[in-house]
């Protein structure tokens, strides 16, 4: 099992330029997530899925979009990038089907940009 | 709104002490309570979790926390630590939708030799 994965590792953008970051999970989990970490402010929940063909915002969503193309990728979108959105990204997955789910992350987007 | 507090910004400890890193938290009805931990340039890995039950829940890699309702606190502890376990330690409480966690701000643990 790979768990949850990321691409890119890495990525620099110029102020208004779009991109989109990709989540995979392999554990069969019905609730995706995605967070941005910065310093001094924890993780910030941005939008979730809680199954396939739903999603919902959290507490940072403005600026993004996501998209839940299957039960296993879940996608982030920046249309216009800006320098508040420099932050580290995080996805991570979990079965809500009982109350004691707890979240697997993926290792990280490191997104800078300028 | 659920939310979790931790306190201190850096614990410092001496290795083979024992390490106690706070939490406490504010909920409306039952709090599912949850210990993350993160080493650098890594993403977070589950610690352990008070669901139910026994107040003294044990975790990964030698860690405890103790859910003390009275004083609404979740602290993260290890009897003797190792300077492998610093690293930055977010607790979490789940969300009043049921599908998220919020996060607290984290603590970042160093254990000097």
């Amino acid at each position: 099992n790979a768990g949850v994965t990321q691409t890119p590792k890495f990525q620099v953008l110029k102020t208004g330029q779009s991109m989109t970051l990709q989540c995979a999970q392999d554990m069969n989990h019905n609730s995706m997530y995605w967070y941005r970490q910065d310093p001094g402010m924890g993780l910030r929940l941005i939008y979730y899925s809680a199954s396939e063909g739903t999603t919902d915002k959290g507490e940072v969503p403005n600026g993004y979009n996501v998209s839940r193309l299957n039960k296993r990728e879940f996608s982030l979108r920046l249309e216009s990038a800006a320098p508040s959105q420099t932050s580290v990204y995080f996805c991570a997955s979990t079965f809500t089907g009982t109350p004691s789910y707890e979240q697997y992350f993926g290792p990280g987007t490191r997104l800078t940009v300028t | 709104a659920q939310s979790v507090a931790q306190p201190e910004d850096q614990v410092n400890v001496a290795e083979g002490n024992p390490l106690t890193v706070k939490c406490t938290y504010s909920v409306s009805g039952n709090p599912y309570l949850f210990w993350y931990v993160q080493y650098p340039n890594r993403g977070l890995q589950f610690l352990l979790k008070y669901i139910t039950g026994d107040n003294l829940v044990k975790g990964s890699y030698g860690f405890e926390a103790e859910f003390n309702k009275s004083q609404t606190s979740f602290h993260l502890k290890k009897p003797s630590a190792l300077v492998s376990d610093s690293a930055l330690y977010f607790c979490a409480v789940r969300s009043s939708s049921g599908y998220a966690l919020n996060f607290g701000k984290g603590t970042s643990l160093l254990v000097t030799p």
